[in-house]
């Protein structure tokens, strides 16, 4: 199946600090691509949509200044959380879409974030 | 009232058992329905992809969906005590980009 990979898988880092994390798929191109976090024993909460060679569309609450998306090929997009604190400790899981066949969905293995 | 409803119990079962799992929607407008394996402190696996009503079955895993009741499950046979984990069902339309709305998930312990 297709894979996403998801890059750094664990990152502790201290208050104030900026952090990036890249989401690649693998063996296809995403023209689409999802950011989502997810807190201990919660659901999934979408916090943007990425769209290659376009500004991503942020859901409502998320701060797209704090959250900073780039998506500047089909393979690859990177979330950066600037001036990192504790609260944004989480898990930050990515997810893109394949084109072919019928579009399915496929999920990097997530970056857990722990803001010091 | 949230637009996927998911049952997160846990569900402990013995070896070999049928599990069943389902959700609710409210939102009559979601046209594609999946199954995910979430293990822990892991990213979320696609297990199950169906579109529209009907079974679709993939060895010992049936994803069934009734839009009529707006309700999806996900049934495994034969479980295995490395099924543990969460199964969370997603769905989407192609009217929100296909951005995933989650159910909370359902914690599942297949006990030997």
């Amino acid at each position: 199946g297709a894979v996403v990979s998801q890059h750094p898988s664990r990152v502790i880092c201290k208050s104030g600090t900026s952090v990036k994390i890249e989401c690649r798929s693998l063996d296809f191109q995403a023209t689409t691509m999802f950011w989502y976090r997810q807190f201990p024993k919660q659901s999934l909460m979408l916090m943007a949509t990425s769209n290659e060679g376009s500004k991503a569309t942020y859901e409502q609450g998320v701060e797209k200044d704090k959250f900073l998306i780039n998506h500047a090929s089909l393979t690859l997009s990177t979330l950066t959380v600037t001036s990192a604190h504790p609260e944004d400790s989480s898990f930050y899981i990515c997810s893109a879409r394949d084109q072919r066949g019928a579009g399915e969905l496929f999920f990097g293995e997530g970056s857990r974030l722990t803001v010091l | 009232q949230k637009e996927v409803e998911q049952d997160p119990g846990p569900l402990s079962v013995p070896e070999g058992a049928i599990v069943s799992l389902n959700c609710t929607y409210s939102n009559s407008a979601f046209q594609y329905f999946m199954w995910y394996r979430q293990y822990s402190r892991k990213g979320p696996e696609l297990l199950m992809y169906t579109y529209s009503s009907g079974n679709k079955e993939d060895g010992r895993f049936t994803a069934q969906v009734d839009k009529s009741s707006k309700y999806i499950s996900l049934f495994i046979r034969d479980s295995q005590p490395s099924d543990s984990a969460t199964y969370l069902c997603a769905m989407t339309t192609s009217n929100s980009g296909y951005a995933l709305n989650f159910g909370k998930g359902t914690s599942l312990l297949v006990t030997p």
